[in-house]
């Protein structure tokens, strides 16, 4: 199965603040990789998907990158409403598998 | 407007069996990709399970194949998940989701979740 590293767990970020977060896959996953936001009680949120494309009616604040088998989920200037909880999916072979999650918090 | 609703979470005994049902509206359901997303208290997402729109593909993780088996009736625009031998690390929310066209891993909507908590 791949394994996704996700850093950092958690981070203490102000508003208007640039965040950035990482995943790297244990094996070529072919940017085959999604991005998701999750609110406290809320169902997640699909943010990005293929590494870089932006879901629709997502802000252009949200941005994906990869190098290789290293992912980067960037929020170029942090908004109240982005205090949540991150996670990448590698959607590129079954089992699929979610890093473990980065839990942006309020500095 | 899309919309899915889970239904059948309940309080278990260690060993017992559940039948988590999902309905889907304002889409076509029978076109779509479906899956299954579970997270216990406190703890992340795992990805559980996956079906191809017709049902004759199927896929689960590790942690429950054998165990879980994932259908559909697209008569009834509805989405299962048939859990048997539950145990107490099965105890979560379980999210079903609808899958893009490109991927069973860009779930673009998801239902609110119902919770399955195994216990004595």
């Amino acid at each position: 199965d791949i394994q996704m590293t996700q850093s950092p767990s958690s981070l203490s970020a102000s508003v208007g603040d640039r965040v950035t977060i990482t995943c790297r896959a244990s094996q070529d996953i072919s940017n085959s990789l999604a991005w998701y936001q999750q609110k406290p009680g809320k169902a997640p949120n699909l943010l990005i998907y293929g590494a870089s494309n932006l879901q629709s009616g997502v802000p252009s604040r949200f941005s994906g990158s990869a190098s290789g088998t290293d992912f980067t989920l960037t929020i170029s200037s942090l908004h109240p409403e982005d205090f949540a909880t991150y996670y990448c999916l590698q959607a590129h072979s079954f089992p699929l598998t979610f890093g473990g999650g980065t839990k942006v918090e309020i500095k | 407007e899309v919309q899915l609703l889970e239904s059948g979470g309940d309080l278990v005994q260690p060993g017992g069996s559940l039948r988590l049902s999902c309905a889907g509206s304002g889409f076509i359901f029978s076109s779509s990709d479906m899956g299954w997303v579970r997270q216990a208290p406190g703890k992340g997402l795992e990805w559980v399970s996956a079906v191809s729109a017709g049902g004759g593909a199927k896929y689960y993780a590790d942690s429950v194949k054998g165990r879980f088996a994932i259908s559909r009736d697209n008569s009834k625009n509805t989405l299962y998940l048939q859990i048997h031998g539950l145990r107490a690390d099965d105890t979560a929310v379980y999210y079903c989701a609808k899958t893009s066209r490109d991927s069973y891993g860009y779930m673009q909507y998801w239902g609110q979740g119902t919770l399955v908590t195994v216990s004595s």
